[in-house]
């Protein structure tokens, strides 16, 4: 079945350590994007990417690197500039359209300590 | 003002009545409307997408656009507790594949 992985499920890591979040897709989307929610908040854009090579900064970029070397795959890096890293991030993508929805992974839930 | 307003609830309703949520908008610019629902500790799941003015209904759920007063809202006929999750309002713009805005969500309780 098609769908988006995200791995790992929980994630645990101590503060200053850079931690890279994984999201594969095999629905043959164009677009990815990485989300961010935080307790009782909505959902906040991180980066998308329209195209493998290609990506640009969401509303709350800073402390978050991407790569889009692969279609298919579209990693996450916080980094320890990142202030408040713990959240609940999620991995979406999406057919090039206004009308085109979200599909969403799993999640990766983050704690940093 | 946000972009996105929704009450966060929660919305606390009887198993088997009408559960309204209501979501304001506030980009003109907006033309397409996506709700998801998000049980807790899970991912938002696609439930209803409006795109023109009125009502479009979906088995239980009817999704109402006015476009001029820039709101939207939710309405879940017969509710059941299966139905308790966060509901999140999405507007769509033009040109803003995916990059869509969220509200803050609405909470609903089906109490049985």
């Amino acid at each position: 079945d098609g769908g988006i992985t995200q791995s790992p499920k929980y994630l645990f890591r101590k503060e200053g350590q850079n931690v890279t979040l994984s999201c594969e897709q095999n629905l043959n989307h164009d677009a990815m994007y990485w989300y961010r929610q935080d307790p009782g908040q909505g959902l906040r854009l991180i980066y998308y990417s329209q195209i493998v090579n290609d990506f640009q900064k969401g509303d709350i970029a800073e402390g978050y690197s991407v790569s889009r070397e692969k279609k298919e795959s579209f990693p996450l890096t916080v980094t320890s500039a990142q202030k408040n890293p713990t959240a609940f991030y999620l991995c979406a993508s999406s057919i090039e359209g206004e009308q085109s929805p979200l599909h969403f992974g799993n999640g990766t839930r983050l704690t940093v300590t | 003002q946000k972009e996105v307003e929704q009450n966060s609830g929660p919305l606390s309703v009887p198993e088997g009545a009408i559960a309204s949520l209501n979501c304001t908008y506030s980009d003109r610019g907006s033309q397409s409307f996506f709700w998801y629902r998000q049980y807790s500790g899970k991912s938002p799941e696609l439930i209803m997408f409006i795109y023109s003015n009125g009502d479009k209904e979906d088995g239980r759920f009817t999704a109402q656009l006015n476009k001029a007063s820039q709101y939207v809202s939710l309405l879940i006929r017969d509710s059941q507790p299966s139905d308790s999750a966060t509901y999140l309002c999405a507007p769509s713009k033009p040109g803003n594949t995916g990059k869509l805005i969220f509200g803050q969500g609405t909470t609903l309780q089906v109490k049985p």
